[in-house]
């Protein structure tokens, strides 16, 4: 099985928070990243949190993370139709910072 | 705007064929990253560089050839593909290739193999 999971879909109202979830396996990762792709592009660095930390706010974005269940999320405050997207969550392995990522989540952000 | 430039955006060859991807950052950046992702699905890494050095070949078909020839450029050397090396490529680079260094990403080369 994959070593990072992450539920297939998520809609949402224009206005609302999301809140995407994602579990990994690995106990010695030590970073955490979220990253956002739109159709036809590349990855976008969203944010990353070290394991030590519960939790990290930037601008709309905040990430949760519960080092004991090995659960992450990450909640998009106020999501706008630019927010629709797939978003990845990845643990990176300190050897050669290898990233693992999970399957992806399709937000579909409705008016 | 992404800081890390791939060309061709697109690129279409048969399986006789040799073309390049390009991929160029003008960050600092000394770790280079090479991915590919087919639809639907996650990217997989296939080769790291470090200091312009491979340190990391995930077990790729010798039909992708990577090389740095500076710390500023990643090239993927492609030749004899096949059908299922259809898929977007992506290169990522990063300060080091250690813990905690984000990895920043292009907007891919979408390759199709005839």
């Amino acid at each position: 099985g994959e070593d990072v999971e992450q539920s297939l879909f998520l809609s949402v109202r224009e206005g609302d928070s999301s809140v995407i979830n994602c579990t990994y396996t690995d106990s010695s990762s030590t970073y955490l990243y979220w990253y956002k792709q739109e159709p036809g592009a590349g990855l976008q660095l969203l944010t990353y949190i070290f394991s030590n930390m519960d939790m990290k706010q930037d601008q709309r974005l905040t990430v949760l993370l519960n080092k004991k269940d090995k659960h992450l999320s990450l909640r998009i405050a106020d999501t706008q139709t630019g927010d629709s997207a797939i978003y990845f969550c990845a643990e990176g392995k300190a050897a050669g910072n290898k990233l693992t990522f999970g399957g992806g989540t399709r937000v579909l952000v409705k008016p | 705007d992404t800081e890390v430039t791939q060309t061709p955006k697109h690129l279409v060859m048969g399986m006789t064929n040799k073309k390049s991807l390009k991929c160029e950052q003008h960050m600092g950046h000394r770790a280079m990253y090479w991915y590919k992702q087919k639809a639907k699905k996650p990217p997989e890494l296939m080769f790291v560089y470090s200091y312009e050095k491979l340190s990391i070949n995930e077990s790729v078909p010798s039909r992708f050839s990577p090389e740095c020839p500076n710390s500023s450029l990643l090239n993927l050397h492609l030749h004899a593909l096949q059908p299922e090396d259809s898929a977007l490529y992506l290169c990522a680079s990063s300060q080091v290739a250690g813990e905690g260094q984000p990895q920043h990403f292009g907007d891919g080369t979408r390759l199709s193999i005839l």
